[in-house]
C-alpha cells in the first residue's frame, strides 16, 4: 500500500512571498489532516477534511493560510503572504475515517527568510 | 481545551536499562491516548493506542485517569529504540471534530 505523498520536500522562500504544498493521501482514506510542526515542538493540527468538507479549521490562521480538497482526494495548503514564524515542517496525514489511525507523509520543510 | 505535556525533552539510558517516557494530559472528557514514534529519517508513525492494550516492540502504556497520565514503558531498552516519541490525545472539539493534540516530544537515546 502506497503511503501519504507530499511535495515539495523542501522549500525556501522570502517573507511576504506565497507558497503551496500538495498532499496525496492513501487511496480510500476519507479524512485528511494538515499539521504544522515548529522545530522543537509537537505537530499542531491546522485543518481536518472529511472527504471535501472541512471538519475543523479552528487553528488555521485564516488571514494567510488556506487549504482545499476539492475532489475529496488530493489537498493543497497555501500560505500567502509568508512570515518568518511560518518556518516549520508541514505534515499531511490521512485516515480511513476520523476515528481511525492516522498515517503521516514525509512532510515539507519550509524555511522563510 | 485539551493539552498534552511531556516533561522531558531528552532521555538518555544505557542498553538494557528500563525506560519510562512520561506523558500527562488535560482533558475534561473521556480521552483516547496514543504514542507516536519517529525514527531517524522516517515518518511519524503510530506506536500504540491505549484502547488496544497491546505491547508493541516491548513497549506498554497504561492510562491512569486519576493521575491523568499515559507513561510509555519498556523494561529493557535497545539501541534501535532511539527515536523521537510523541504522546497524543484525541478528543472532541467544539464543532464535533476529533482533534489529535500532540505533546512536545521526548528524544530517547539508548547508548551501547
Amino acid at each position: 500500500e502506497a503511503g501519504v505523498a507530499q511535495s515539495p520536500r523542501y522549500k525556501i522562500i522570502e517573507k511576504r512571498q506565497s507558497v503551496a504544498f500538495w498532499c496525496n493521501p492513501i487511496s480510500g482514506h476519507a479524512t485528511l489532516y494538515w499539521y504544522q510542526q515548529i522545530l522543537g515542538q509537537g505537530p499542531k493540527l491546522l485543518i481536518q477534511f472529511q472527504n471535501n468538507g472541512v471538519v475543523d479549521d479552528s487553528q488555521l490562521p485564516k488571514d494567510r493560510f488556506s487549504a482545499e480538497r476539492l475532489k475529496g482526494v488530493d489537498s493543497t495548503l497555501k500560505i500567502q503572504p509568508a512570515k518568518l514564524e511560518d518556518s516549520a515542517v508541514y505534515l499531511c496525514a490521512s485516515s480511513l475515517e476520523a476515528e481511525d489511525t492516522q498515517y503521516f507523509g514525509p512532510g515539507t520543510r519550509l524555511t522563510v527568510l | 481545551a485539551q493539552r498534552v505535556t511531556q516533561p522531558e525533552k531528552l532521555l538518555s539510558v544505557f542498553k538494557g536499562a528500563p525506560v519510562e517516557l512520561k506523558c500527562n494530559y488535560s482533558y475534561s472528557g473521556s480521552p483516547e491516548l496514543f504514542w507516536y514514534v519517529q525514527y531517524s529519517r522516517q515518518r511519524l508513525q503510530l506506536l500504540l493506542r491505549h484502547i488496544s492494550r497491546e505491547s508493541i516492540k516491548g513497549f506498554t502504556a497504561d492510562l491512569n485517569k486519576g493521575e491523568t497520565s499515559f507513561h510509555l514503558k519498556k523494561p529493557f531498552a535497545q539501541e534501535e529504540d532511539s527515536a523521537m516519541y510523541y504522546c497524543a490525545l484525541s478528543g472532541l472539539t467544539d464543532n464535533a471534530g476529533n482533534m489529535l493534540t500532540f505533546g512536545g516530544g521526548t528524544r530517547l537515546m539508548v547508548k551501547p
